[in-house]
């Protein structure tokens, strides 16, 4: 089962640069979820998709862009790239937008900005 | 500010030993937590749910202190296979008006705690 799967792995790109991280994922989930981790910051979510054709703002959304394209898959994208976006990033997703419901989680995106 | 703290860690323990990880949350009108495991380079997954009555898989126990507002995971005869990071997860404080609240309007995301890194040693 594939679950959720984001692309690319790995990336590094220059100051400035744009660039789109792809998610899609296949458990007919209505909820979608971006976060970023880092060192001693825990997983920050950066926006999120309730449900197909709505998107918020989650903890750290500045710099970045979402969009819900359809209910599989929800994008992640970055103007103009700055050393700080450095970070891994995890698409997730889960039945509903309630506190009850479980994320799943694909394998990361390693982005080094440089 | 994070509402749902970890105990910082690390905890390194032999193998065999007992080991038990708190929480504490903020929001007490919180109805769901959980406890998710990170293996290192890897992504999050759901080890547990917590509900109020606590419950049990195995040898990982997860327990719901609601007058003193945390959870707890036990695990017990650790194995090496158990080292990773423990993640706390709980909503965030309910922000919603009591309008909102009564209407059932609005849903809480889940908030992740920083981590607990476990090491089992040989």
């Amino acid at each position: 089962n594939a679950g959720v799967t984001q692309t690319p792995k790995f990336q590094v790109l220059k100051t400035g640069q744009s660039m789109t991280l792809q998610c899609a994922q296949d458990m007919n989930h209505n909820s979608m979820y971006w976060y970023r981790q880092d060192p001693g910051m825990g997983l920050r979510l950066i926006y999120y998709s309730a449900s197909e054709g709505t998107t918020d703002k989650g903890e750290v959304p500045n710099g970045y862009n979402v969009s819900r394209l359809n209910k599989r898959e929800f994008s992640l994208r970055l103007e103009s790239a700055a050393p700080s976006q450095t970070s891994v990033y995890f698409c997730a997703s889960s039945l509903g937008h309630y506190s009850g419901n479980t994320i799943y989680f694909g394998e990361g995106s390693w982005l080094t900005v440089v | 500010r994070k509402e749902v703290e970890q105990d910082p860690g690390p905890f390194n323990v032999p193998e065999g030993a007992t080991v038990a990880f708190n929480c504490t949350y903020s929001n007490s009108a919180s109805q769901s937590f959980f406890w998710y495991r990170q293996d290192c380079r890897k992504e999050p997954k759901l080890l547990m749910s917590v509900y109020s009555s606590g419950n049990e898989d195995g040898r990982f126990t997860a327990q719901l202190n609601r007058a003193s507002q945390y959870i707890s995971l036990l695990i017990r005869d650790s194995k090496l296979s158990d080292s990773a990071t423990y993640l706390c997860v709980g909503p965030p404080p309910d922000n919603r008006t009591p309008d909102q609240r009564n209407s059932g309007a609005g849903s809480y995301q889940l908030t992740f705690g920083k981590g607990t890194k476990l090491s089992v040693i040989p």
